[in-house]
């Protein structure tokens, strides 16, 4: 069973449409949660990034964690043809080692 | 912002050549940068992390010998692939952070390497 798991997608919706987005995890220890976007060809871009459980909302974006059931959402309002891109959830403990666990990416397509 | 640039954005070469891969932080000061590598369709692999002032962390299975880090400075982070080959063709991602626990990675634009 892999530390972090993803559903890979492809996930089509129309424009407007509210996303909802997820990530599972399976190590208790993890503290900081991220979600990146990666266009094709191009390096992650951080959208959200939270410590511990709670809601984070910035712009069209809100990130949760749910840390008791080891479950994360990102939610993207009002969805645009540029939102299509990987969407990719990376997660890591409070340690030295800085060293991220990446999901492996649900890739996103906005119908215009 | 916290911006990290990466150069060259893609390199052609004959099997055999190294190839060098800069990764920079561009307004701030980063102790801590990773090196990643990509396949089509999946995620990023950790290679490597590196610390400013000593050696670079390699993971298992990453040659040391192949993908040489250097992080010779607070900005500045080099990959050089070794004498590559065919299978070394891949997309090379750096990332970097400030200094302190809270501080996210900040991802460069990555660096497509296709060796002939």
């Amino acid at each position: 069973q892999k530390e972090v798991e993803q559903d890979p997608g492809p996930l089509s919706v129309p424009e407007g449409a509210i996303v909802s987005l997820n990530c599972t995890y399976s190590n208790s220890a993890f503290q900081y949660f991220m979600w990146y976007r990666q266009y094709s060809r191009k390096g992650p871009e951080l959208l959200m990034y939270t410590y511990s459980s709670g809601n984070k909302e910035d712009g069209r974006f809100t990130a949760q964690v749910d840390k008791s059931s080891k479950y994360i959402s990102l939610f993207i309002r009002d969805s645009q043809p540029s939102d299509s891109a990987t969407y990719l959830c990376a997660m890591r403990q409070m340690d030295s080692s800085y060293k991220l666990i990446f999901g492996s990416g649900t890739r996103l397509l906005v119908r215009p | 912002g916290a911006v990290v640039s990466q150069h060259p954005s893609r390199v052609i070469c004959k099997s055999g050549t190294s190839v060098k891969i800069e990764c920079r932080s561009l307004d701030f000061q980063a102790t801590t940068m990773f090196w990643y590598r990509q396949f089509p369709k999946q995620s990023l692999m950790l290679m490597a992390t590196s610390n400013e002032g000593s050696k670079a962390t390699y993971e298992q299975g990453v040659e040391k010998d192949k993908f040489l880090i250097n992080h010779a400075s607070l900005t500045l982070s080099t990959l050089t692939v070794t004498s590559a080959h065919p299978e070394d063709s891949s997309f090379y991602i750096c990332s970097a952070s400030r200094q302190g626990n809270n501080q996210p990675q900040h991802f460069g634009d990555g660096t497509r390497l296709s060796i002939l």
